[in-house]
């Protein structure tokens, strides 16, 4: 396994409902990441924190409201979804989201697959 | 934009069997490209990482090459096996800290 571990796995809501995907790195790591993966599209970076610092919002719709209270630790909560919302969430971690090659390698979790209905 | 295209989208190949994937990109400036395998249900693992100065490198079974000059990277895989069925993904590093992904070849190892 990568060390990073996301909760639920599997995850099926409506469109009123809120939920919340957890993201949790086990690495010692300082730069966390949300991605969305679509079918046959290339991933899309969501946010970035660094040091539980918000550092990029990629224009994501205020529906996902990400959190980060440490470190280790990182929450996309969701509501309102529309269904073409349904996608891979993938969260990553990285020792740090600046620098050389070493310190921006990217370790992924294995992702919430999330279905709005 | 900086784009990452990939192809072929998806590919069969039989086991023991050789294929290349390509990876062609616009990126600039440039850092360094990944190649990372996404095994279904899981995410992606980085297999190799290549920067400007290196044309080749390998990992096992796995052979990237890279041509800065062209913008272009391949992806070898010889000796297939059926592990080897995944989500291919190549990713490229420009000059700030920002990635650019592609969309991924599904290779299909069957007995």
């Amino acid at each position: 396994e990568t060390g990073v571990t996301q909760t639920p796995r599997h995850l099926v809501m409506g469109m009123t409902n809120k939920k919340s995907l957890k993201c949790e790195q086990h690495l010692g790591h300082n730069a966390m990441y949300w991605y969305k993966q679509s079918a046959k599209k290339p991933l899309e970076l969501m946010f970035v924190y660094s040091l539980e610092e918000r550092v990029e919002n990629n224009s994501v719709p205020s529906r996902f409201s990400p959190e980060c209270p440490n470190s280790s630790h990182l929450f996309l909560h969701l509501h309102t979804l529309q269904p073409e919302d349904s996608a891979l969430y993938l969260c990553a971690s990285s020792p740090s989201a600046f620098g050389g090659e070493g310190a921006y390698e990217q370790y992924f979790g294995p992702g919430t697959r999330l279905t709005v209905t | 934009k900086n784009q990452v295209e990939q192809s072929p989208q998806s590919l069969i190949i039989l086991e023991g069997k050789n294929c290349t994937l390509q990876c062609n990109y616009t990126v600039s400036p440039f850092s360094n490209l990944r190649w990372y395998k996404q095994d279904t249900g899981r995410g992606p693992v980085s297999l190799t990482i290549m920067t400007f100065s290196e044309n080749t490198k390998s990992n096992g079974r796995y052979t990237a090459t890279l041509d800065a000059d062209t913008k272009q990277s391949s992806l070898h895989i010889t000796a297939s096996q059926l592990s080897d069925s995944a989500s291919y993904i190549c990713v490229v590093r420009g000059g700030d800290y920002k990635l650019s992904f592609g969309a991924g070849t599904t290779v299909t190892v069957r007995a």
